[in-house]
């Protein structure tokens, strides 16, 4: 089971409004990331961080920002939203070791969170 | 240019067949390939990751291969059941950093009808 928490998993809202879509980690994993994904389309990275107080865009541009104040909390933020930001949007985190056996790191995913900017 | 890509796009098949999903990439230095299956409005699950040493892995009905010369997965799911419905999501990870920068297919709609 999936120890990576995502809410509000269904979000509809109003143009202009201020949101934040929570992500919490009980893993311990000091690496989490945020995703963008629309119906049909890759996965495609947004913002990540490697520990407390480290946050990073990632490949596509969003207007979104993120905070990591807490190892187990990265709450994403959009000041302003619009129709343009709907989609769904993943939080994942990465073990900070490789696995001893196959020198891989683990990587979990949340169940998302369907935002709908009307 | 880092490229994961999947065939087919979609894919249905009746309940108790077998069927395989294809996933080719470009990704250089290659580190592993991952197979996640993503239910219809949940995050993905991992089902198999594996290293360039191994070609082949399991996980129940899930058998996946690695062809890193060819650069080349597979993913075999065996007599296939309802629940299987879902898109199943290639995922190849890089050796050129520390985070491990991971390249994801588009996915395959996999649906199992009755």
């Amino acid at each position: 089971e999936a120890d990576i928490y995502q809410t509000p998993r269904y979000l509809v809202i109003g143009t202009g409004k201020k949101i934040t879509l929570e992500c919490s980690q009980t893993m311990g994993h000091d690496k989490m990331y945020w995703y963008q994904q629309d119906p049909g389309m890759e996965l495609h990275l947004i913002h990540y961080s490697y520990g407390v107080n480290s946050t990073e865009k990632g490949d596509l541009s969003s207007e979104s920002t993120v905070s990591r104040i807490r190892t187990e909390h990265f709450p994403l933020t959009l000041e302003s939203a619009r129709p343009s930001h709907t989609s769904q949007y993943l939080c994942a985190s990465s073990e900070s070791l490789p696995r001893r056996s196959t020198g891989t790191y683990g990587y979990t995913f949340g169940s998302g969170t369907r935002l709908t900017v009307v | 240019k880092n490229q994961v890509e999947q065939s087919p796009q979609s894919l249905i098949i009746l309940e108790g067949k077998n069927c395989t999903l294809q996933c080719n990439y470009t990704v250089s230095p290659f580190s592993n390939l991952r197979w996640y299956k993503q239910d219809t409005g949940r995050g993905p699950v991992s089902l198999t990751i594996m290293t360039f040493s191994e070609n082949t892995k399991s996980n129940g009905r899930y058998t996946a291969t690695l062809d890193a010369d060819t650069k080349q997965s597979s993913l075999h799911i065996t007599a296939s059941q309802l629940s299987d419905s879902a898109s199943y999501i290639c995922v190849v990870s890089d050796r050129g950093s520390t985070l491990g920068r991971l390249y994801f297919g588009r996915g395959t709609q996999l649906t199992v009808w009755p």
